[in-house]
């Protein structure tokens, strides 16, 4: 079964521009997470969808959104982009809405802004 | 909110010398939950503990969950280089919530 992925896997943007950020789950998953990882910050969760649906957001502001589509593939959006965003996003798969359930992360979108 | 401590922050250690990390919260822990993140890479999950008390082996990993389900640990024997990499602890409530991780570096 393939892996999660997701794309682009680099980018560069400048301060006040927008990006979307894509991530399509492994087969079958129906709930995708999104992290922000930062070296002084760490591993923060942003959101979380299924089916279609938001069901946890984190501490961020409001120009960081995402959606997720019916096939269960999953976009996030930064916009007005300032350069603590630079970061390695993650987006992470799992079956099922259990708690706990495993997260497979998928290898990440680094994000630089300049 | 959810807040777990996790120490070291950083250990450099031997080939085949053991290794620790320790995981901590003021409050009770639901489960906890380890990942390994490989430098350059992704998190990628080991194990999960539920019970008070419990112990899981992996090979030469052996994590633990607290009495008191307050703390929880990841203990490597005999470090090989393939063990590099920063190992997180996390706890699953609505959201999972990471520790800060420990960076293992093995010197050959």
């Amino acid at each position: 079964k393939a892996g999660v992925t997701q794309t682009p896997r680099y980018l560069i943007k400048t301060r006040g521009q927008q990006v979307t950020l894509s991530c399509s789950p492994i087969s079958g998953h129906r709930s995708v997470s999104w992290y922000q990882q930062t070296p002084g910050q760490g591993l923060q969760f942003l959101f979380e969808y299924f089916s279609e649906t938001q069901r946890n957001k984190g501490n961020f502001p409001g120009r960081f959104s995402g959606r997720q589509f019916s096939n269960s593939r999953s976009e996030m959006n930064v916009s007005t982009l300032e350069l603590g965003d630079s970061a390695l996003y993650l987006c992470a798969s799992s079956l099922g809405t259990g708690i706990p359930r495993t997260q497979y992360f998928g290898p990440g979108t680094r994000l630089l802004v300049l | 909110g959810q807040q777990v401590m996790q120490i070291p922050q950083y250990q450099h250690v031997q080939e085949g010398e053991d290794f620790t990390t320790y995981c901590n919260s003021s409050t009770t822990l639901s489960n906890i939950q380890w990942y390994k993140q490989r430098p350059g890479g992704h998190p990628v999950f080991l194990i999960q503990l539920v019970k008070s008390g419990e112990v899981k082996k992996q090979k030469r990993l052996t994590f633990q969950f607290g009495e008191a389900k307050k703390n929880s640990s990841l203990h490597i024997t005999a470090t090989q280089t393939t063990d590099v990499g920063t190992y997180f602890c996390a706890e699953y409530g609505n959201k999972l919530v990471f520790g800060a991780g420990t960076i293992l570096r093995v010197k050959s």
